[in-house]
């Protein structure tokens, strides 16, 4: 397997734009992270899946932020508009199921957001 | 809930010297715990983990961790570090029962030649 598979691995915008991160998770993988990752914060879930199903949305930081996933090997992270503050690697990880003694999250090479 | 702290945020250590690096955890149920290695430029990944049965786990790259229930410890240790070491490590936590990994803050080991 290839591993979790990110795109971009890197991205600069301008304030305001519409930025679209891209996950596909090993397959056969039931769960979905999305990670924020800053100097000042560390390692943030903002959201996870389950079976396609969003499960906790609790640290999504605001409205601008959204999550799909619209099958079992695509999801999307999307900032709308995006602002400089959104400035951070993002990254995006798939395991069998937490709890689990087989519970291993494996991450991808992550996205590199520069807001200007 | 579960959460993790990772007493040091940096830690500088001569090449060939032993390291260890620190991390409690609260938990009011059973936990699995975890590190992880993050590489410049990379994605995190898995050092080793404890699930249960002997407290010494020993994981990739010659480090191991030891569970220490009564001091709700789990703490890194390598006895002899090289430079391709220095990278950010992180402790985390699940419970048992489809709850994620909560993670530590990390902690930055640099290893000096």
């Amino acid at each position: 397997d290839a591993g979790v598979i990110q795109s971009p691995r890197h991205e600069v915008t301008e304030m305001g734009q519409e930025v679209t991160l891209r996950c596909k998770p090993i397959s056969g993988h039931d769960y979905l992270f999305w990670y924020r990752q800053t100097m000042m914060r560390g390692l943030e879930l903002l959201i996870y899946f389950n079976n396609n199903v969003p499960i906790d949305d609790s640290g999504m930081p605001e409205d601008r932020f959204s999550a799909k996933m619209p099958n079992a090997s695509f999801s999307t992270l999307k900032i709308q508009p995006s602002e400089p503050r959104d400035s951070a690697v993002y990254f995006c990880a798939s395991s069998l199921i937490p709890g689990l003694p087989t519970d291993t999250q494996y991450f991808g090479p992550g996205t590199r957001l520069t807001v200007l | 809930a579960q959460s993790v702290t990772q007493l040091d945020s940096q830690v500088p250590v001569f090449e060939e010297a032993p390291v260890e690096l620190r991390c409690n955890y609260s938990s009011s149920v059973s936990v699995y715990l975890f590190w992880y290695v993050q590489y410049p430029n990379q994605g995190l990944q898995l050092l080793l983990k404890y699930l249960s049965g002997s407290t010494l786990v020993k994981g990739i790259n010659g480090f191991e961790a030891e569970f220490n229930k009564s001091q709700t410890s789990f703490h890194l240790r390598k006895p002899s570090v090289h430079i391709s070491d220095t990278a950010e490590y992180f402790c985390a936590v699940s419970g048992r029962g489809n709850t994620p990994l909560v993670f530590g803050k990390g902690t930055r080991l640099s290893v000096i030649a």
